[in-house]
């Protein structure tokens, strides 16, 4: 009963340096998507899915890349790392509503640092 | 524009005291309604959801929630409080109907004297 999956747990990076966050799903939910979590923000929409072969930006998008080429993955891609995008980033999935009534779930979080 | 206020950022209870975390919301129309919880270096787990129907909704942990459409509010309560009930505290609406955008709270960290 595995639900969301984000790897890796924690992550430091230099500057300038490129990574990606993966995200996995196994309840086959249409809708997947990417928040980050600031201190006193909240949880911010980064980009989301609402299938396979098909993205958005949210919110925050900018210096992130998404993909999604099945159903079960949603890796989060950082191009050049930013010390502003140091920050906790959570990834999330639900249905389209006709089932489990749009409850979202998360992944357990990725904390990633930027120096 | 649509938001979710939740104007506590910090409230510490005893523990055994009654809780209540408020939520107000700014909405073109009535939102499904969350209160997720997160623990320490945790993700979230979600407590209680309202989607229609009664409006008093019983959840996990002893918590509940009441939706009251006049005021825009989903206010969180627990009679008694427990330890481990310190956490950060998240409301959250989405439109109705199957969605991807969830509009969160910034949050309410809750702690517990013993």
């Amino acid at each position: 009963n595995a639900g969301v999956t984000q790897t890796p747990k924690f992550q430091v990076l230099k500057t300038g340096q490129s990574m990606t966050l993966q995200c996995a799903q196994d309840m086959n939910h249409e809708y997947m998507s990417w928040y980050r979590q600031d201190p006193g923000m909240g949880l911010r929409l980064i980009h989301y899915s609402v299938g396979a072969g098909i993205t958005d930006q949210g919110e925050v998008p900018n210096g992130y890349n998404v993909s999604r080429s099945t159903t079960e993955d949603f890796p989060l891609r950082l191009l050049s790392a930013a010390p502003s995008q140091t920050s906790v980033y959570f990834c999330a999935s639900s249905s389209d509503g006709r089932t489990s009534g749009n409850t979202i779930y998360f992944g357990e979080g990725s904390w990633l640092t930027v120096v | 524009a649509q938001s979710v206020t939740q104007p506590d950022i910090h409230i510490t209870v005893s523990e055994g005291a009654s809780l209540e975390l408020r939520c107000n919301y700014s909405y073109g129309a009535t939102p499904y309604l969350f209160w997720y919880v997160q623990s320490p270096g945790q993700g979230l787990q979600l407590l209680l959801k309202y989607f229609s129907g009664d409006t008093l909704v019983q959840g996990i942990k002893g918590f509940e929630a009441e939706f009251k459409r006049s005021q825009s509010s989903f206010n969180l309560r627990k009679p008694s409080v427990h330890w481990s009930d310190a956490a950060e505290y998240f409301c959250a609406v989405a439109p109705p109907g199957g969605t991807y955008k969830y509009i969160f709270g910034t949050g309410t960290r809750l702690k517990v004297l013993a």
